[in-house]
């Protein structure tokens, strides 16, 4: 069983606010992102770290950043948000085992599903 | 570029045998898996392919062709719970060792 945390699991919220999306792995993985999934659409990858002080921007572009002070710890902000921001946002964590399917598994945490009104 | 293809929607009947395919046109292939995804839920892995074969785990089964650049998942013996999307993902070793998914491909399993 992945040990994969994200709160909330669901979020409404006005226009304008900020918020941060919690995602927390008891795993010791390196490598961590964030995914975007419309429903019933596919996974778009926003964000991903390969270790602490690490972030990159993935293949689809985001108002989002993110931050990795901790290796466990890989939080999402959204500085004012928007309706078009409404989406499932899912958290996932790789390890750093020696065989390619250890090291390239990722492991998901439950998702935040996002509503800004 | 990578390029990961799969049917967007596929339909079988409980109890029946149904393969989704996968191909991938990519270079620096290190890897492809398979992960089942639930309506509002998270994806969970069900296999991992690097060799050519077929690697069977219960009811499912999952084959590569490398050379080819295509997989498939077969699905045995069809179960409402089966309904369900199927993610296709490829390692791509020259971009870090990247995980790249596929847009998956749903699967309704009628009675």
């Amino acid at each position: 069983e992945a040990d994969i945390y994200q709160t909330p699991r669901y979020l409404v919220i006005g226009t304008g606010k900020k918020i941060t999306l919690e995602c927390s792995q008891t795993m010791g993985h390196d490598k961590m992102y964030w995914y975007q999934q419309d429903p019933g659409m596919e996974l778009h990858l926003i964000h991903y770290s390969y270790g602490v002080n690490s972030t990159e921007k993935g293949d689809l572009s985001s108002e989002s950043t993110v931050s990795r002070i901790r290796t466990e710890h890989f939080p999402l902000t959204l500085e004012s948000a928007r309706p078009s921001h409404t989406s499932q946002y899912l958290c996932a964590s790789s390890g750093t085992g020696t065989s390619a399917k250890d090291y390239n598994e990722q492991f998901f945490g439950p998702g935040t599903r996002l509503t800004v009104l | 570029g990578q390029n990961i293809d799969q049917p967007t929607e596929m339909t079988a009947t409980e109890g029946a045998i149904v393969q989704i395919n996968c191909t991938y046109q990519t270079s620096g292939f290190n890897g492809l898996f398979w992960y089942q995804q639930h309506a509002g839920e998270a994806p969970t892995f069900l296999s991992y392919n690097v060799l050519d074969g077929l690697e069977e785990k219960g009811r499912f089964s999952s084959f590569l062709s490398r050379s080819k650049g295509y997989s498939y998942l077969l699905l045995k013996e069809l179960q409402m719970k089966d309904s369900a999307s199927y993610l296709c993902a490829v390692i791509i070793n020259n971009a870090g060792n990247m995980l790249t998914f596929g847009g998956g491909t749903r699967l309704m399993v009628k009675p």
